[in-house]
């Protein structure tokens, strides 16, 4: 069963503006952590932002920050102020540790985001 | 600086031939991990690695094999068996979850290398 779940698979925002990037994830272990990351076209994978199952605030790192709503199972990522450098495609992650002693990490398939000039 | 080095970038092999994708890191990180990427897709675990002579088998194992000699070092093999090899293949590495604490346990970060792109013809 797919356990994250990017249901855009492409977005388009202008410079300067705000941008918020879905994802729900499905899981029955109460402990978990939500990840975002970024692979611009060079191909590395850029760590963003992290949530924690029980954090009660919402994540923030600059100019990114996390909505996560945990009744809803969504974590979606919203980044403020787009600059040209943020295109690039975003991937939404969970880590879910008790089968696995946290090891495993199970990515969705991504969102490429495209700002425009 | 820190970091992990994948190499080469780009590989060119012929069906039926074994590859080893080369992946160090100088980060000190006891886990280690390999990731295949297909477009339109996300990552899918092949292969990690807890400590030196140790690992486990991933989402996606079959034809693939690895080696953990030295803690720098996690080298991959897409043997003759790997059906479809073709595909982008990400190396990490992050510190131990037992490392992290109670609390840390999720919340560590995974270093990624800048991948080796394989095409089987």
């Amino acid at each position: 069963a797919q356990k994250i779940t990017q249901t855009q698979p492409g977005m388009f925002v202008q410079e300067k503006e705000a941008v918020t990037l879905d994802c729900t994830y499905d899981t029955s272990d109460p402990s978990y952590g939500l990840f975002w990351y970024k692979q611009p076209s060079s191909g590395e994978m850029i760590f963003l932002i992290y949530q924690g199952s029980y954090d009660q605030q919402n994540a923030t790192e600059g100019r990114y920050s996390l909505n996560f709503q945990k009744a809803r199972k969504s974590a979606n990522l919203v980044i403020s102020a787009s600059q040209l450098g943020d295109s690039a495609m975003y991937f939404c992650a969970m880590r879910e540790g008790i089968g696995t002693g946290g090891f495993k990490t199970i990515f969705g398939a991504g969102t490429r985001l495209f700002v425009k000039a | 600086d820190g970091g992990i080095t994948q190499s080469p970038k780009y590989l060119f092999r012929k069906e039926g031939q074994n590859v080893t994708l080369s992946c160090e890191q100088n980060l000190n990180h006891d886990a280690m991990y390999w990731y295949r990427q297909d477009p339109g897709q996300g990552l899918r675990l092949i292969y990690y690695s807890q400590i030196v002579n140790d690992f486990q088998k991933g989402d996606i194992a079959e034809g693939y094999s690895v080696s953990r000699e030295k803690k720098e070092s996690f080298p991959l093999t897409v043997t003759s068996a790997q059906k479809n090899p073709t595909a982008f293949y990400l190396c990490a590495s992050s510190i131990a979850p037992w490392t992290a604490g109670t609390s840390g346990v999720f919340s560590y970060e995974q270093y990624f290398g800048p991948g080796t792109r394989l095409t089987v013809t």
